[in-house]
């Protein structure tokens, strides 16, 4: 059974394109994450909910809207995609923000043209 | 300069060696501190945590924390192949609810 599960897993578009990453888990946890891993494997974290309530949201192009439906699932699209925004994207989960429990997805590997 | 730094190798070593990474930090706050293992194409997954300072074991993997150096370490005894893989030091301080992370270690154990 995967805990967390992100789709797609590849992503290949057009600068100027909208897209969307899916995320869903099924620990139970009531935290979920999106991170950015970058070309040179730096890893560092967007947003973050809890319990569906925007908790953390670091300095990022507000092109990218995170959409929480529940607390087992966490969206994100991005609107007019650009060259920069090729990536790794991966999203994870915790219970109560204890980084200890923090679980990661496999990633979703964005490549913008 | 980042909050956390980490030298990113890659780090050649042969089998059965004796691993050491470490990351030095800059903010004295950081309480909470987390070796990740990153396989290529896969995502991070939770080797050690530790809190504060002093040395944690499990199996062939140590974590050292030196809060006055503000420097953290990972040992790994009778590395192994299956080693191989990029390692990341993450941290975080109480209330501060997101991860910091070092770029990672590329570690290459060869046969």
């Amino acid at each position: 059974d995967t805990a967390v599960s992100q789709t797609p897993k590849y992503l290949v578009t057009q600068m100027g394109n909208d897209k969307s990453i899916k995320c869903e888990q099924n620990l139970g946890h009531d935290t979920m994450y999106w991170y950015k891993q970058d070309s040179k494997k730096f890893l560092k974290i967007m947003f973050s909910y809890n319990n569906k309530e925007l908790i953390i949201n670091e300095t990022v192009p507000n092109r990218f809207s995170p959409k929480s439906p529940d607390k087992a699932h966490l969206n994100l699209h991005i609107n007019s995609l650009e060259l920069g925004d090729s990536a790794v994207y991966f999203c994870a989960s915790s219970q109560d923000s204890r980084p200890e429990t923090q679980y990661f997805g496999p990633g979703t590997r964005l490549l913008v043209l | 300069q980042k909050e956390v730094e980490q030298d990113p190798g890659p780090l050649s070593v042969p089998e059965g060696a004796i691993v050491s990474l470490n990351c030095t930090y800059s903010n004295s706050a950081f309480q909470y501190f987390m070796w990740y293992r990153q396989y290529s194409r896969k995502g991070p997954e939770l080797l050690m945590y530790t809190y504060s300072s002093g040395n944690k074991e499990d199996g062939r993997f140590t974590a050292q924390v030196d809060k006055s150096s503000k420097y953290i370490s990972l040992f790994i005894r009778d590395s192994q192949p299956s080693d191989s893989a990029t390692y990341l030091c993450a941290m975080i301080y109480t209330g501060f609810q997101k991860l910091v992370f070092g770029t990672g270690t590329r570690l290459l154990v060869s046969p």
